[in-house]
């Protein structure tokens, strides 16, 4: 069936520092592909979305890439703050594109000033 | 423009008792989906209802039902709780009617559950 794995965290980091949080997928088809992140006590926030290959998703300096090839869609950002200190979840929608999201595990994300 | 709402915040029941969430989606959106969330867990899904119908539904046992509005408002009902009902219920919305593309869903803040 359909999966998602996250790298496990919890991820720290210095204020200012590159961010990478992979995230590989398994499906039928070609499903859309999202970053949603969820900050303490709150839902879940819409980071970015890429719908087919090679698509790149960007918001707020975070950028992921479509990677149909080697089935990935890694969150990356160059320069982070404390602000985004938060769970990160990578998500696929079933290619049926119903709406149903099937999502990874989360990994924390920690960042010191 | 409101986003999703969801009803109550916080909520405690004990084994056995049944309990009712509520979720208003975000204006213009026509379906309501509800997740779980565990804690330290991605959400699982629940169910998804669309013009008053459950449409499609995930692993979840039949204690677990729903409902849709002809406003398209949901509520989530779950009968004769249990310890490991216990989470996060997150409420989603999205629009399908009339859609061209990308079926993209937006998260309420949810609901904390917790079963004693």
């Amino acid at each position: 069936g359909n999966s998602v794995t996250q790298m496990e965290g919890p991820v720290t980091l210095s204020e200012e520092a590159f961010l990478t949080i992979n995230c590989t997928y398994t499906a039928t088809g070609y499903p859309s592909l999202f970053w949603y992140v969820q900050y303490p006590g709150e839902g879940l926030q819409l980071l970015l979305k890429a719908t087919k290959a090679d698509d790149k998703g960007s918001n707020k300096g975070f950028e992921a890439t479509y990677r149909k090839e080697t089935t990935s869609f890694h969150l990356e950002k160059g320069s982070v703050q404390v602000s985004d200190s938060a769970v990160y979840f990578c998500a696929l929608s079933d290619p049926g594109n119903t709406g149903k999201l099937i999502f990874g595990q989360g990994t924390t994300l920690q960042v010191k000033p | 423009d409101a986003g999703v709402t969801q009803s109550p915040t916080h909520l405690i029941k004990t084994r056995g008792q049944q309990v009712t969430l509520r979720c208003s989606p975000k204006s213009g959106h026509d379906t309501v989906s509800w997740y779980q969330q565990a804690l330290g867990q991605g959400p699982q899904f629940i169910f998804q209802y669309y013009e008053e119908e459950e449409r499609q539904r995930g692993n979840f046992p039949d204690r677990f039902s729903g409902h849709q509005f002809p406003n398209y408002s949901s509520e989530l009902n779950v009968n004769a709780l249990w310890l490991g009902d216990s989470a996060l219920y997150l409420c989603a919305s999205s629009r399908l009617r009339g859609a061209k593309g990308l079926n993209t869903q937006y998260f309420g803040p949810g609901t904390r559950l917790t079963v004693l």
